[in-house]
């Protein structure tokens, strides 16, 4: 169903690390999508590209995450210092011209 | 309040029943995804909706702008349908979707 390819699947760190996950979006998707999903199921929303420039972020994400879209390599998700709160499975999507989303299996982050 | 309301938020089904889950949207929604989630949190794409319906097999959803809201049909359940629904609300351009909270659905023999 879905091309969107994510790395790694599970991620272990230590508070106070660098994490970093990676995504591949659809081949010709030019909008790519990170969600957090918490334990709770909720979605947050955390930013999104087109191409190589952020259309959206929240105030989270540009103050303790670092993200990027460059083109032809991966786009990438890091957060600068890991919190327990992080904790979390990030989700990555990617939408092409039909408006739709596909999600990548995601990446599940356990900060201890 | 929550913008995208989902209902029920469990449900528990006999193999080969039917159901009905629903979303109540307190936003302008334009664009409505369906998703089933696994365990493992892995999401498949169900439906994407404009106002109107579609029909996947045993699968059926509808999406009316003007009320508000979107429901998603299974019928004659199986278990491969067990997992959580979640439906994403979108008020359309680069606006980024709402998602409810999700219904999680066990189908058992």
């Amino acid at each position: 169903n879905s091309k969107v390819i994510q790395t790694p699947r599970y991620l272990v760190k230590g508070q106070g690390q660098k994490a970093k996950m990676r995504c591949i979006p659809e081949k010709g998707h030019p909008v790519v999508f990170w969600y957090q999903q918490n334990k709770n199921n909720e979605f947050k929303f955390l930013i999104n590209f087109q191409n190589q420039e952020v259309l959206q972020q929240i105030d989270m994400t540009e103050k303790r995450f670092s993200a990027e879209c460059p083109s032809n390599s991966p786009c990438s998700l890091e957060i600068q210092s890991s919190e327990a709160g992080d904790s979390a499975l990030y989700l990555c999507a990617s939408r092409g011209d039909r408006d739709t989303q596909y999600f990548g299996p995601g990446t599940r982050l356990l900060v201890l | 309040g929550d913008k995208v309301k989902q209902s029920p938020s469990a449900l528990s089904l006999q193999e080969g029943t039917n159901s009905a889950l629903r979303c109540n949207f307190s936003i302008a929604a334009t664009t409505v995804q369906w998703f089933l989630q696994n365990p493992r949190g892995s999401l498949m794409n169900l439906f994407y909706l404009v106002p109107g319906t579609k029909e996947n097999g045993r699968l059926k959803s509808a999406f009316d702008s003007k009320e508000s809201y979107s429901t998603l049909h299974i019928r004659d359940a199986q278990l491969e349908d067990s997992g959580t629904y979640f439906c994403a609300a979108r008020p359309g351009g680069n606006y980024k979707p709402t998602f409810g909270k999700g219904t999680s659905l066990v189908v058992h023999p």
